[in-house]
């Protein structure tokens, strides 16, 4: 099973910035945060990781709390092209990702 | 670079046919997965590769069968489909990992939908 939760859906005005949270209140010392969205039943695309610090690339930001037990990702200025369901995942690494149910992030005009 | 991409697209198949899905990445990449997605489910690991000649069992590996001969290509057998395996599988590759402070993405291919009458 899964071991993290994740809201069913959010909703998010385009434009605006986009906050998904994730908890994982069992996670392990040595285990990843990862985040990857998948659009409309195409194959699912890696966003971003981290461990304990907060990361920021291209696509989004992820904050990390100081207990590890949460996270969210942001995406800072939400478009229509990001509406897609959107994975939390924890691993130790590449081979072992195993996926949950998500939240579905509806952009809308 | 096409990446990774996924024959066929699409399939139906009647109970107790058997099929092969063919899966080929050009990134030189040494990880290749196999999943599974049931509507309105996430993925779920079917098998995985971590170099030619090897494979191994992931959440879901009962009735499926896979080989690695070339580094390249991922294949996922079916040998006797039944209405359960009905789903969209998706192929996915990666660089070797290399310890628990380096991530390497997994990059997926667009999917094949199979129908199991």
């Amino acid at each position: 099973d899964a071991k993290t939760t994740q809201p069913t859906s959010m909703d998010c005005a385009e434009g605006r910035a986009a906050n998904l949270p994730c908890n994982h209140s069992t996670i392990s010392g040595n285990e990843y945060v990862y985040w990857y969205r998948q659009i409309h039943s195409q194959g699912p695309q890696y966003i971003i990781h981290g461990l304990k610090n907060n990361e920021t690339n291209e696509m989004a930001s992820l904050i990390i709390t100081e207990d590890r037990k949460s996270s969210t990702l942001i995406l800072p200025h939400a478009t229509l092209r990001d509406t897609a369901v959107y994975y939390c995942i924890l691993a130790y690494n590449t081979d072992k990702l195993i996926f949950g149910t998500g939240t579905r992030l509806q952009v809308f005009p | 670079n096409a990446g990774v991409t996924q024959t066929p697209k699409f399939r139906v198949l009647k109970t107790g046919q058997s099929m092969t899905l063919l899966c080929a990445q050009d990134m030189n990449h040494e990880y290749m997965y196999w999943y599974r997605q049931d509507p309105g489910m996430g993925l779920r690991l079917i098998h995985y590769s971590v170099g030619e000649g090897t494979t191994a069992k992931g959440e879901v590996p009962d009735g499926y069968n896979v080989s690695r001969l070339k580094k390249q290509n991922f294949l996922l057998g079916l040998e006797s489909a039944a209405p359960s395996q009905t789903s969209v599988y998706f192929c996915a590759s990666s660089t070797q990992s290399t310890g628990t402070s380096l991530y390497n993405e997994q990059f997926f291919g667009p999917g094949t939908r199979l129908t199991v009458l």
